[in-house]
């Protein structure tokens, strides 16, 4: 049964930063790729990042590119996304999904975690 | 950017057929994903590679796809099918992921 606990979302400033945490189990972590998928308040799915199975591969949405990096722990089962210079419009519940493939590319999102909610506001 | 297209919403007595549409250019040489989103709940697979079904999804769900368009169809539908339906494809072209905006479906 695959599981995906994310943790690290809360209230925080304009412009602070914030890493958010994806603990997974059930799977072989370090053979699939992650992503983290954001939805705004009574918006759509938006995808944001997503890794390779060992770290080496990445892709951003270009909305985010350059503020955020999504990076992994194998030896801790564990996807993190670091998340620069917020904005009010970052916003949203955060969500983390396993791949159905190891590579970053061609791998649609599978399983997916209950979602850490980020609210930028001061 | 690879762009998708859904209709906003879809009504649907109980009983009769929904039919969701994912649009976007040569989507059917595409794997599609279709994702179930209910309320205060976190997306589930519906559909995956244009017209499977993981375990424990009712038969009434399928998929299916044809040049531009790809289509949700959940047939005999019920009460508790009334949720948000997302479409999400790789675009090959520039490495990202795509979900289109999602349609509402309302059982009436």
């Amino acid at each position: 049964q695959v599981q995906l606990v994310e943790s690290g979302g809360g209230v925080v400033e304009p412009g602070r930063s914030l890493r958010l945490s994806c603990t997974a189990s059930g799977f072989t972590f370090e053979t699939y790729a992650m992503h983290w998928v954001r939805q705004a308040p009574g918006k759509g799915l938006e995808w944001m990042a997503v890794i390779s199975y060992d770290g080496n591969y990445k892709y951003y949405a270009d909305s985010v590119k350059g503020r955020l990096t999504i990076s992994r722990d194998n030896s801790k089962n564990t996807l993190h996304l670091q998340m620069n210079s917020l904005r009010a419009d970052d916003t949203a519940t955060y969500y983390c999904a396993k791949s159905e493939k190891k590579t970053a590319v061609a791998g649609l999102c599978e399983s997916w975690g209950q979602g850490t909610l980020v609210t930028v506001s001061s | 950017s690879y762009v998708l297209t859904q209709p906003s919403s879809v009504s649907v007595a109980p009983g009769q057929t929904a039919t969701v549409t994912c649009v976007g250019i040569n989507i059917a040489s595409k794997s599609v994903r279709w994702f179930q989103q209910k309320p205060g709940q976190a997306p589930v697979v519906v559909i995956y590679s244009d017209n499977d079904r993981p375990s424990g999804i009712p038969e009434r769900f399928s998929g299916s796809d044809s040049g531009d368009t790809a289509t949700l169809t959940i047939s005999r539908v019920e009460a508790g099918d009334e949720a948000d339906y997302y479409c999400q494809v790789w675009d090959s072209y520039s490495d990202h992921y795509v979900f289109g905006p999602g349609t509402k479906v309302t059982v009436l």
